[in-house]
């Protein structure tokens, strides 16, 4: 998995609820990426990074914020999660934007009851 | 039109044969295209990245580009049946700056023994 790890892997939360998940990159790679992927849907970008503390928005970021402290470091939250959040969610690394290749972690899947 | 076209399959090709696989994108002005294999609960694997007209090999797979008819086709030749998993096309878009990936929705192969 190209030294990308998420946590967690498998969560459950109730709606409403605030939920946190981490991607952890041991690449030194500028751009993070975070999707998620329904069915019928395929793989949405909700949020990207191109550098510590420099983000951006996605196709589908209602609902979700980002933060990038360190390079190594995205975080994805969810400020208060409903049901139609329910999904896997994958993060990417990228060395050099959309020209470069991306390479995804493991995956979370998330589900809200 | 969607900016990433896919035909979701399944497309069924017996064990030895060739499986061809299409993508076509909206925006003439795409510059990097890559295949990406996802097999069931699994995340996406970059298994090809093709940026300039013609035919790229790697091993039993194919990559081949057209950008004056905007598709992108992967061929992988003797077919196996651990080849049967989801394809992902993706390309970088005009609009994005070309900082992030659009995702087709994928084509389902299966390979029969």
């Amino acid at each position: 998995d190209a030294g990308i790890t998420q946590s967690p892997r498998h969560k459950v939360t109730e709606t409403g609820t605030p939920v946190t998940l981490r991607c952890h990159q041991t690449e030194n790679h500028r751009y993070m990426y975070w999707y998620r992927q329904d069915p019928g849907h395929g793989l949405r970008l909700i949020h990207y990074s191109y550098g510590v503390k420099d983000t951006d928005k996605g196709e589908v970021s209602d609902g979700y914020s980002v933060s990038r402290s360190k390079t190594e470091d995205f975080l994805l939250t969810l400020e208060s999660a409903t049901s139609s959040q329910t999904s896997v969610y994958f993060c990417a690394i990228s060395l050099a934007g959309g020209y470069n290749e991306q390479f995804f972690g493991p995956g979370t899947r998330l589900t809200v009851l | 039109q969607k900016e990433v076209e896919q035909n979701s399959g399944p497309l069924s090709v017996p064990e030895g044969a060739i499986a061809s696989l299409n993508c076509t994108y909206s925006d003439r002005g795409s510059q990097s295209f890559f295949w990406y294999r996802q097999y069931s609960g699994k995340s996406p694997e970059l298994i090809m990245s093709i940026y300039s007209n013609g035919d790229k090999e790697d091993g039993r797979f194919t990559a081949q580009l057209n950008k004056a008819s905007q598709y992108v086709s992967l061929l992988i030749r003797d077919s196996q049946p651990s080849d049967s998993a989801t394809y992902l096309c993706a390309v970088t878009l005009r609009r994005s700056g070309y900082s992030t990936l659009t995702f087709g929705k994928g084509t389902m192969l299966l390979v029969s023994p």
